[in-house]
């Protein structure tokens, strides 16, 4: 059973531009969410899709978003980047997207780095 | 607010030296508590899924328990292949939903 994946893996972008990171859950997995992870902050919760409606949000701004396909893929995008937006975004699928009960399973990451 | 605290930042141990790691959660009506294994550049890794006081769970050298305010994860005789990152997280509800609250984590480094 493949895992979580996301693409890209790296990006280098400078401020002002805007980027869009993608995750493939696992099969049949109708939830995704996605974190940011830094050295400062640890993992912190950006956003949660089920069903391609989103279902929770975390406190960032509105220039982090995100939408969910009919096959449960999902993307994020990030507009007007500054350089704090430097970090690993994880995304993780499950079958509910209940977290008391449903357990999260992580993909490898993308690595953004704002210059 | 809802916080998970996570001690120590970092551990390092000699292989087959026994220790525990803390997390300790302020979070109403807490719904369970699970562990995670991160190694450097990837994704974390779930472990342990804990949902009542004094229940525990065993996974080759590692042991979770959990009491009304704080768990441990237990970890014996390591061997260097365990030094990671151990994260511990809380789902919290929220808009009708629920997310996970992560600590920052524990770095294990365990010396051969």
């Amino acid at each position: 059973k493949a895992g979580v994946t996301q693409t890209p893996r790296y990006l280098i972008k400078t401020r002002g531009q805007q980027v869009t990171l993608s995750c493939s859950p696992i099969s049949g997995h109708r939830s995704v969410s996605w974190y940011q992870q830094t050295p400062g902050q640890g993992l912190q919760f950006l956003f949660e899709y089920f069903s391609e409606t989103q279902r929770n949000k975390g406190n960032f701004p509105g220039r982090f978003s995100g939408r969910q396909f009919s096959n449960s893929r999902s993307e994020m995008n990030v507009s007007t980047l500054e350089l704090g937006d430097s970090a690993l975004y994880l995304c993780a699928s499950s079958f509910y997207g209940r977290a008391r009960i449903d357990e999260q399973f992580f993909g490898p990451g993308t690595r953004l780095t704002v210059l | 607010e809802d916080q998970v605290t996570q001690s120590p930042e970092a551990l390092r141990l000699q292989e087959g030296e026994s220790s525990s790691l803390n997390c300790s959660y302020t979070v109403s009506g807490l719904r369970g508590l699970f562990w995670y294994r991160q190694d450097p550049g990837k994704g974390p890794e779930f472990l342990f899924t804990l949902y009542s006081a004094g229940e525990e769970k065993e996974k080759e050298r590692l042991k979770a328990t959990l009491t009304k305010k704080e768990s441990f994860l237990h970890i014996t005789a390591p061997k260097p292949e365990d030094s990671a990152t151990y994260l511990c997280a809380a789902p919290v509800a929220q808009g009708g939903s629920e997310k996970l609250v992560f600590g920052k984590g524990t770095k294990l480094t365990v010396n051969p």
